[in-house]
This record gives structure tokens, C-alpha cells and sequence, in this order.
């Protein structure tokens, strides 16, 4: 199975900040990949597919880049609303490996 | 309007068994692929199994193959996921999602909890 490893695991930012998480892929996923917002209680909602794409709906200042094994999330400005947890997953394979996450704090 | 709405969770104890089901309105089940993903407390997101829409092929996650079984019934729109041989480490709150063509998960239901506790 594909593995996925996000890094950070915690990240603690400031409204403002520019804000970025990484992905990679044991293998190559060419651009296969999507990221999830989730808060706590919620389920999971769609932001990025297809590695740099985004979903209708989700504000601009979200951004993917990367193709391949690795792939970056950016916020270019985090708003209150975006604290959260960040998820990548990988679609590559018919069985889905998501990454373990990324809890975004509050500095 | 699309909607999924996941129900069948529940107190089971280990070695029991258990029948989730998400009913989908809004798209024909045959044209989307459904995906079962689960979260145990406090912890991330586990993809469990997909139902592709297009030829109803079947996958699962290593750690629930064999155990579980994910179906679809057209005529009630309702993808099924059962659960045999719970273990404790089951224990998890069990979203439903839809995919459309090229996109993951476009829409998720609101989960349904499934406890596997003596």
C-alpha cells in the first residue's frame, strides 16, 4: 500500500501567517492527491483535488502545489476560521491511504 | 441536493457484529463511487473500503479485510458496510462519502458511531 506522511504534526501560527504542510507519497501518486479541513466533531470537507485544484466554495487563500511523492498546502493568510486539522489523501491506488494529519493552533 | 446519511451505529461487544448504512439522495448510487472512512477517538482519518460506482468492485484496508463487507442496494439508494468480528480497536466514528469523476470525496455524511466495548 501507498504510504502517506504529512509533516508538520502541529503547527502553531498567528492570524496572518502564511501557512504551509507537506505530503509525500511512498511512491509516486502523479497528482492524485486531496486535503481535507476537519474540526473537531465535523466531518472532514473537501479543499484541494487533484493535488492543485480547488474545490468550489473554499477561499482562495488556500492553495496546492506538487506532483509525484510530494505535495505542500498553503494558507496564505490564516483567518480564524482555519484552525483546524489537515488531512491529505491519496487516490492514486483504489485503497485510499490518508496522512496523519496536521493540527493547526493557535500561536 | 446531495445527502448521505450514515445510521446502524452502536454499543456491540467484541466478536459481535454490526450493519452500517448510508442513504444517499440527490445522484444515482450506480454513477458514484462511496467510499466507508472511520476515525477512532481522538486520532486520524482511516479510509476502510470503497464501492466503485461503474462496475460495483470492492476494496478494503488491509486491517478490516475479511471482516467487513461493503454492498450497495440500488432500489433503497443505500450503500451497506458490515461489520463482523468487531475488535475494541473498530471503536470509531464511520463517515460515508461520494465521490464524482477525478474528485475524492466531494461529500461527506455526518458519521455514525460504532462502540466495541464488554
Amino acid at each position: 500500500d501507498i504510504q502517506m506522511t504529512q509533516s508538520p504534526s502541529t503547527l502553531s501560527a498567528s492570524i496572518g501567517d502564511r501557512v504551509t504542510i507537506t505530503c509525500r507519497a511512498s511512491q509516486s501518486i502523479s497528482i492524485w492527491l486531496a486535503w481535507y479541513q476537519q474540526k473537531p466533531g465535523k466531518a472532514p470537507k473537501l479543499l484541494i483535488y487533484m493535488a492543485s485544484n480547488l474545490e468550489t466554495g473554499v477561499p482562495s487563500r488556500f492553495s496546492g502545489s506538487g506532483s509525484g511523492t510530494e505535495f505542500t498546502l498553503t494558507i496564505s493568510s490564516l483567518q480564524p476560521d482555519d484552525f483546524a486539522t489537515y488531512y491529505c489523501q491519496q487516490y492514486q491506488s483504489f485503497y485510499r491511504t490518508f496522512g496523519q494529519g496536521t493540527k493547526v493552533e493557535v500561536k | 441536493e446531495v445527502q448521505l446519511l450514515e445510521s446502524g451505529g452502536g454499543l456491540v461487544q467484541p466478536g459481535g457484529s454490526l450493519r452500517l448504512s448510508c442513504a444517499a439522495s440527490g445522484f444515482t448510487l450506480s454513477g458514484y463511487t462511496v467510499n466507508w472512512v472511520r476515525q477512532a477517538p481522538g486520532r486520524g482519518l482511516e479510509w476502510v473500503s470503497l464501492i466503485r460506482g461503474d462496475n460495483g468492485d470492492t476494496y478494503y484496508a488491509d486491517s478490516v479485510k475479511g471482516r467487513f463487507t461493503i454492498s450497495r442496494d440500488s432500489s433503497r439508494s443505500t450503500v451497506y458496510l458490515q461489520l463482523n468480528s468487531l475488535r475494541a480497536e473498530d471503536t470509531a466514528v464511520y463517515y460515508c462519502a461520494k465521490d464524482r469523476p477525478n474528485v475524492l470525496a466531494e461529500f461527506w455524511g455526518q458519521g455514525t458511531l460504532v462502540t466495541v466495548s464488554s
